[in-house]
């Protein structure tokens, strides 16, 4: 299957700090998605990067994809309060969209 | 970018009634639709991938006649969940995706959460 498995599945730290979370997958994609996931809501898309693609930016959110290792971070710069979420990756192949179990990620104020 | 629409976002039925859910891809053709499911503080589940014209594609474990979908043209796909128990309330996702130039790519719908009493 194309899972995205993230890493950590937890993670907490103080407004102001940056916060990386991994994500991993098996085979070959077209692209890599990361979503945000508020408690009990939809899912708000955050950046898609393709697989000839090796970084992308988004205001706070970096981006870095390593087709070798199979391998995508997401990194958040200067978080908020606001910030605390459920991340997803999503690798996607054609057909194939599954995601992992998430990094649920924590601000403190 | 692309906007997928769902309906309703939310639905409250009663135990042993059918509940429909619907998924639009608002200004692009998409040629696949995928049926998540999510249970609380939980990942989504993929349960089924569908394309235009064809029959579902159900993963293991998901019964196709309990949760019947349909996609008529490219951008609606519909989800019966048919002869609702409460433990079949959850929240369910779909997504679209198309095809262009530089790829495919897919899109969320909002959601929609099922409460069966």
């Amino acid at each position: 299957s194309q899972q995205g498995e993230e890493d950590p599945q937890a993670l907490s730290i103080q407004e102001g700090e940056n916060a990386t979370m991994n994500c991993s997958y098996k085979t070959s994609i077209n692209n890599l998605q990361w979503y945000r996931q508020n408690s009990g809501r939809g899912l708000v898309h955050l950046i898609l990067i393709r697989s000839n693609e090796r970084e992308k930016h988004s205001g706070r959110l970096r981006v870095t994809l390593d087709t070798s290792k199979k391998s995508s971070s997401l990194l958040i710069t200067a978080s908020r309060a606001a910030d605390t979420a459920s991340y997803f990756c999503t690798a996607y192949n054609n057909n194939d969209m599954r995601f992992g179990a998430g990094t649920r990620l924590t601000v403190k104020p | 970018g692309a906007v997928v629409s769902q309906h309703p976002s939310w639905v409250i039925c009663k135990s042993g009634t059918s509940v429909k859910i619907e998924c639009r891809s608002l200004d692009f053709q998409a040629t696949t639709m995928f049926w998540y499911r999510q249970f609380p503080k939980q990942s989504l589940m993929l349960m089924a991938t569908s394309n235009e014209g064809s029959k579902a594609t159900y993963e293991q474990g998901v019964e196709k006649d309990k949760f019947l979908i349909n996609h008529a043209s490219l951008t609606l796909s519909t989800l019966t969940v048919t002869s609702a128990h409460p433990e079949d309330s959850s929240f369910y996702i779909c997504s679209a995706s198309y095809s262009r130039g530089r790829g495919t790519e897919a899109f969320f719908g909002q959601g929609t959460r099922l409460t069966v009493v």
